[in-house]
């Protein structure tokens, strides 16, 4: 079946605790993202990624760090996570031009 | 990208039809209409898309006006899954674009038994 997987699905850490949201795609595609959902702000792009090795920053990157080094994942890390970084997080991938996107089942991240 | 605006709210009888309207006037001639939706909490899942022709797939019907400014999404026979808020998104399809979706405050649907 195709699909966009993401793990944990739920996590509470701390402020200040490393942690990775991992993302894998089973549909070849170049390109993926993240996004944050957060009340009444709807969803923004954190970073995307146009092919392995390439990543770019979206509308809101502080604080987030990314990596692609092979085409079927797309981690985002959180060095040193904060508070406000407490949201829901979507990755998403498609292919080539089209706008048609696949999301992933979401992460929720609280940090105390 | 054109800006689109939708209700924000609708209701629809189980087994209705349910229809979305969307307008995004100053939609450009390269620009496509996409929508998604998002079912409470879960991940945005895409629906349907179109450039000028009407479009219809297992899920819905897209109806495009022939000036392009407005459109409506067409679930034919509604049910209570359905109930989800709906976004109409119009972009460019281009392999050089940063793929952003910008998802406004859609249209929250409410199927009712």
């Amino acid at each position: 079946e195709a699909q966009v997987t993401q793990n944990p699905r739920y996590l509470i850490t701390v402020t200040g605790k490393k942690l990775t949201v991992t993302c894998s795609q089973n549909m070849n595609h170049e390109y993926m993202s993240w996004y944050r959902q957060d009340p009444g702000l709807g969803l923004r792009q954190i970073y995307y990624s146009m092919n392995v090795e390439v990543t770019d920053k979206g509308d809101v990157p502080e604080g987030y760090k990314v990596s692609r080094k092979e085409k079927r994942n797309f981690p985002l890390i959180l060095e040193s996570p904060s508070p406000n970084q407490t949201s829901l997080y979507f990755c998403a991938s498609k292919w080539g031009s089209t706008q048609t996107q696949y999301f992933g089942p979401g992460t929720r991240l609280l940090v105390l | 990208d054109a800006k689109t605006t939708q209700p924000p709210s609708m209701d629809c009888a189980e087994g209705r039809a349910a229809n979305l309207p969307c307008n995004h006037s100053t939609i450009s001639g390269n620009e496509y209409v996409y929508w998604y939706r998002q079912i409470h909490s879960q991940g945005p899942q895409y629906i349907i898309h179109g450039l000028k022709n009407n479009e219809t797939n297992e899920m819905a019907s897209l109806i495009i006006t022939e000036d392009r400014k407005s459109s409506t999404l067409i679930l034919p026979h509604a049910t209570l899954r359905d109930t989800a808020v709906y976004y109409c998104i119009v972009r460019v399809d281009g392999s050089s674009n940063t793929g952003k979706l910008i998802f406004g405050q859609g249209t929250t649907l409410q199927v009712k038994p």
